[in-house]
């Protein structure tokens, strides 16, 4: 069966704080995309990886950065964490974004205090 | 890059079809129109999608206007765990960027 796995199901962080958000999946899929979700404004789009160390910013890439060393593995990374980064972060994967479905991991619930 | 409009939320009875339609203008020709769902704390989940000819599985059906600038999400019979947040959305862009937008909260009444 598919599978996206994110490393962390809940994180509480300090404000300032680097904090790692780990994502693998093991469908040998070239894409890549790491979301937030909020309250009233639905998921929006981060970074999106196309290939290994290739990224693109997505909608909200301010305050975030993301690494993708291998093809299974993409990080979310947030240089320092702030009060407003408190949210749900979703992982997803697809081969193709034309025909092909996007599968999600379970989400992580960060909260920066 | 790619937009999509639906209603905020919706509400059915239990056990009545639900149409829950989505606009998308900006569909180029070769995107497919692709559905999911996302019950109470979890990821999104695929139901459909589509090219240009309407779909159906076991989860629900897929009609496609003809101009593909909308399309209608159908749950035949609607049962409460039904009840989640329906987002429509269509890849487009040279690298292929996805977004989603708000979505629709579907309520089923029992």
């Amino acid at each position: 069966d598919v599978k996206v796995t994110q490393s962390s199901r809940y994180l509480v962080k300090r404000t300032g704080e680097k904090v790692f958000l780990e994502c693998v999946q093991d469908m040998d899929h070239e894409n890549m995309f790491w979301y937030r979700q909020d309250p009233g404004l639905g998921l929006r789009l981060i970074y999106f990886s196309y290939d290994v160390k290739m990224k693109e910013k997505g909608d909200i890439p301010e305050g975030y950065s993301v690494s993708r060393e291998k093809k299974e593995r993409f990080s979310l990374i947030l240089e320092s964490a702030s009060t407003n980064q408190t949210s749900m972060y979703l992982c997803a994967s697809a081969r193709d974004t034309s025909g092909n479905t996007i599968y999600f991991g379970e989400g992580s619930w960060l909260t920066v205090v | 890059d790619a937009k999509t409009t639906q209603p905020n939320s919706m509400e059915s009875n239990e056990e009545e079809p639900v149409h829950l339609p989505c606009n998308h203008s900006t569909i180029s020709g070769t995107d497919y129109i692709h559905w999911y769902r996302q019950l109470p704390s979890q990821g999104p989940e695929y139901v459909i999608h589509g090219l240009t000819s309407n779909v159906n599985n076991r989860m629900a059906s897929l009609a496609i206007a003809e101009d593909r600038k909308s399309s209608t999400l159908i749950l035949h019979r609607a049962t409460l765990r039904d009840a989640a947040v329906y987002y429509c959305t269509h890849g487009t862009g040279g690298y292929q960027k996805v977004t989603f937008g708000i979505g629709t909260k579907l309520q089923v009444i029992p």
